[in-house]
């Protein structure tokens, strides 16, 4: 699979726990945000999204919250579970083209 | 509906040769984008494309780079020559509207011996 770097922050939780990943954007005009989920070997993969109008939207176990006056973003995961251990990206569009935020690596622990 | 599809998934090549990635997108997506991860760095924005127009290139990192997507469909990525500093995961993204969720391919690992 691929590779990982050495200096992703790291979140490790126990199975049934809720997570919470947290990410610091820097455009103050960015509107749309995304939060992307990548398993080992494969490509980021879609989780939720959330529009500068919004301060909170829900998924299935999933909630992203938006602070637009510090900056923040988080996705909070409910009841953790194996299957959820990857690395979390943010994503924020400026204009028209999407930018990724470092990753954080979610671990479960069973 | 078919996802994002990227040939090679790998491709190791001396320093020198010359190398193309292929990404066919999402049919029916008229935005697609080029993205690379370098080992122990963020997923790093190259260019996007909006059919056959190149909407923004800037990330593209020096003229050793050639991305074409004649017809608007498959995109094509060239290194030429290919350097050491080249070797990352390059990822294609394609999506049906500006600002809207990109779906991602699973990458080509690029390895420059």
């Amino acid at each position: 699979g691929e590779s990982v770097g050495l200096h992703l922050p790291t979140l490790s939780v126990q199975e049934g726990d809720n997570s919470i990943i947290n990410c610091a954007y820097s455009n103050s005009a960015s509107d749309y945000f995304i939060w992307y989920k990548q398993e080992s070997g494969k490509g980021p993969q879609f989780i939720i999204d959330i529009r500068s109008n919004m301060d909170k939207r829900q998924g299935q176990r999933v909630t992203v919250l938006l602070n637009k006056t510090v900056k923040h973003l988080s996705l909070q995961i409910a009841a953790t579970q194996p299957g959820d251990s990857a690395v979390y990206f943010c994503a924020e569009y400026e204009s028209n083209d999407m930018r990724f935020g470092a990753g954080t690596r979610l671990t479960v622990k069973p | 509906e078919a996802g994002v599809t990227q040939f090679p998934s790998h491709s190791v090549i001396e320093k020198g040769q010359t190398v193309t990635l292929r990404c066919d997108p999402i049919s029916g997506h008229d935005n697609l984008y080029w993205y690379r991860r370098v080992m122990g760095k963020e997923i790093k924005f190259l260019l996007h494309f909006v059919k056959e127009s190149k909407q923004d290139e800037s990330g593209m990192p020096n003229n050793r780079f050639l991305a074409e997507r004649t017809g608007g469909t498959y995109s094509t990525l060239k290194v030429q020559p290919a350097e050491l500093e080249d070797s990352g995961v390059y990822f294609c993204a394609s999506s049906r509207t500006l600002q809207g969720p990109q779906h991602f391919g699973d990458g080509t690992r690029l390895s420059i011996l």
